[in-house]
């Protein structure tokens, strides 16, 4: 079963920071890599899908790279609205596994 | 607009049996995979069970294989789970969930309900 690893757990920054969340697989996924963010209550928000393609309605500052087994979500400037955890998802090997996350927290 | 809403969620015994279902609008269901995805308590979340459109191509994590069965009517807009023998670590929100992009079956979901919760406990 392919795992994937997030990194950091948490990452405390303030607003206007550029912030930069790593998901690492223990084996390629190629491309089908997922970002997602989650608040309080509330479900998951799809980022990002197939590595690099933004979602409906999701801000220009949220950029995804990567491919393989090393992916990363860039949040170009944050905004107060961004302080939520975020996770990854991969879809190969026709499991959706989800990463642990990471929490980004106002500093 | 699309929405999705859970429903049949509730406290059950382990080993009982419990049907969630999803019904969805705002958008042509029968074009679209569908997820299960749960999440427990201060958990993440945890992908269940994927259906493609027309209900051909299906699969399941192995934490449920064997125990759940995902199906989905397209004349009704709906998406279900069958979850038998429930265990105490099925204990989650229930997310039924819309597969992007098409045609893709295991895949990220673009759009979520708000969730039925599952209680099973003794």
């Amino acid at each position: 079963e392919i795992v994937l690893t997030q990194s950091p757990a948490t990452l405390s920054l303030s607003p206007g920071d550029r912030a930069t969340l790593t998901c690492r697989a223990s084996q390629s996924v190629g491309n089908y890599l997922a970002w997602y963010q989650q608040k309080p209550g509330q479900a998951p928000r799809l980022l990002i899908y197939d590595a690099s393609n933004r979602a409906t309605d999701i801000p220009a500052r949220f950029t995804g790279s990567g491919s393989g087994t090393d992916f990363t979500l860039t949040i170009s400037s944050l905004e107060p609205a961004d302080f939520a955890v975020y996770y990854c998802q991969q879809r190969s090997n026709w499991q959706g596994i989800f990463g642990q996350g990471t929490r980004l927290e106002i500093k | 607009e699309v929405q999705l809403v859970e429903s049949g969620g509730g406290l059950v015994k382990p080993g009982e049996s419990l049907r969630l279902s999803c019904a969805a609008s705002g958008f042509t269901f029968s074009s679209y995979s569908m997820n299960w995805v749960r999440q427990a308590p201060g958990k993440g979340p945890e992908w269940v069970s994927s259906i493609s459109s027309n209900s051909y191509y299906i699969y399941y994590a192995d934490s449920v294989k064997g125990r759940f069965t995902i199906s989905r009517d397209n004349a009704k807009n709906s998406l279900y789970l069958q979850m038998n023998s429930l265990r105490a670590e099925d204990t989650a929100m229930y997310y039924c969930a819309r597969v992007t992009p098409p045609p893709s079956v295991v895949a990220a979901s673009d759009y979520w309900g708000q969730g039925t919760l599952v209680t099973v406990s003794s």
